[in-house]
């Protein structure tokens, strides 16, 4: 299995400051002959469903905000949001899609400091 | 819009059996494979299973093979979990998700929670 790892556990950023999640993945979820890391990100609020907020590491999906970024390659891989805003107090998950047996990292909750 | 929509979940003694659906709309249901994900409370997210369009290929998360069935019924746009032997640890709210071009989930129900206590 591909173990997720992710830190900080979690985080208190100020509001319109920058926060940063990390994700590591035990083995490289490169695909070398596409070249791409099978690796997304997902927002999940209390009493909500998670949502999809980057895929294929640094693919944003559509509507969600251009604060919230994806960057990384291979095992290692970091979810940035710019300037955080008061609704992405949330935890915040990696998952890895490269096999068939997905996993997700523990999750890495923000609050506002 | 795509909603999907979980059923079936509530209180089961250990040893139990329960089946969940999930109604899917707003998509054609029978071109996608899809998903069960499940989350205890409290903790993370941890993905069950998955079926192939037609129905005719499944797979498991070990915590769950044997005990758990992954089905679909295409003419009723909707998805199940067949869940017997079951024991605390599967408590948990379970997810049906439909995945983008590869496995990632962009359209995810709203839950259904099961708990397995005595």
């Amino acid at each position: 299995d591909i173990v997720m790892t992710q830190s900080p556990d979690s985080l208190a950023v100020s509001l319109g400051e920058r926060a940063t999640i990390n994700c590591k993945s035990s083995q490289s979820v490169l695909y070398s002959s596409n070249n791409k890391n099978y690796l997304a990100w997902y927002q999940q609020k209390p009493g909500q469903p998670p949502k999809l907020l980057i895929y294929w590491a640094s693919t944003r999906e559509s509507g969600v905000p251009d604060r919230f970024s994806g960057s990384g390659s291979g095992t290692d891989f970091t979810l940035t949001i710019s300037s955080l805003q008061a609704e992405d107090v949330a935890v915040y998950y990696c998952q890895q899609y490269y096999s068939t047996l997905v996993t997700f990292g523990p999750g890495t909750k923000v609050d506002i400091k | 819009e795509v909603q999907l929509v979980e059923s079936g979940g509530g209180l089961v003694q250990p040893g139990g059996s329960l089946r969940l659906s999930c109604a899917a709309s707003g998509f054609t249901f029978s071109s996608y494979w899809m998903h069960w994900v499940r989350q205890a409370p409290g903790k993370g997210l941890v993905w069950v299973s998955r079926i192939n369009s037609d129905g005719s290929s499944t797979s498991y998360a070990d915590s769950v093979k044997g005990r758990f069935t992954i089905s679909r019924d295409n003419a009723k746009n909707t998805l199940y979990l067949q869940m017997n032997s079951l024991r605390a640890e599967d408590t948990a709210v379970y997810y049906c998700a439909s995945p983008g071009d590869w496995d990632y989930f962009d359209y995810w129900g709203q839950g259904t929670l099961v708990t397995v206590s005595s």
